[in-house]
């Protein structure tokens, strides 16, 4: 079964509203959680990591007021893209390193902004 | 810098084949992990295999198993007897550290693997 389930799987905004994305770990406490973003035919960047109880962490040229990211818990972190515009519509994924060999992904969240 | 170098943007292989998916990465760190991943056209990532740095024997799972080349940085992935599921998007990805709750995992660029009946 999943080990990190992630929701919703698709998701369709309108322009200038804010969408929430979660990530649960089930069976296990994930201490750090870890948000992708991928556009069409290209790879995974790295958005952001997330520690519990602290602040997240961003990569460079990802602006931390539009894409806030809450891990207020060992079993949930949470990625809400705020005033959305087309330009954000993408395939959001979250990850989470639950042992060293291995990399547990969230089944990942298509977001359309009309 | 790039760090994960897939080379191949498309591959095709026909039915029962193998094939190979390269892989070359660049890193300083001596403890490093390197990952294949299989993404299908739903978009979920699909955990293949894995080498870790200090490993000495090559990767091996199921039909999969992989070339790691460590004096020259490369981690091909084979992919024996393909099916015609098997076609999808494959990353390569690698984690520099010793494996902590914490390390990132980045990945390349992708191939597109299309298997032909």
């Amino acid at each position: 079964g999943a080990v990190v389930s992630q929701h919703p799987s698709w998701v369709i905004c309108k322009s200038g509203t804010s969408v929430k994305i979660e990530c649960r770990s089930l069976d296990f406490q994930a201490t750090t959680m870890f948000w992708y973003r991928q556009f069409p035919k290209q790879s995974l960047m790295l958005m952001a990591t997330s520690n519990e109880g602290s602040k997240a962490t961003y990569e460079q040229g990802v602006e931390k007021d539009k894409f806030l990211i809450n891990h207020a818990s060992l079993t949930l972190s949470t990625l809400t893209v705020t005033s959305a515009h087309p330009e954000d519509s993408s395939f959001y994924i979250c990850r989470t390193n639950a042992r060293h060999t291995e990399a547990f992904f969230g089944q990942g969240t298509r977001l359309t902004v009309v | 810098a790039q760090k994960i170098t897939q080379t191949q943007p498309g591959m095709f292989v026909q039915e029962k084949e193998a094939v190979t998916l390269d892989c070359t990465y660049d890193t300083s760190d001596p403890s490093y992990g390197l990952f294949w991943y299989k993404q299908p056209s739903s978009g979920e990532m699909i955990f293949l295999i894995y080498q870790g740095s200090y490993d000495q024997q090559n990767a091996t799972e199921g039909r999969y198993s992989l070339n790691f080349q460590k004096a020259r940085k490369s981690a091909n992935l084979v992919i024996s007897a393909s099916q015609l599921g098997d076609s999808a998007m494959y990353f390569c990805a690698m984690r520099e550290g010793r494996g902590t709750s914490y390390d990132k995992v980045i990945f390349g660029p992708g191939t597109s693997l299309s298997v032909i009946p």
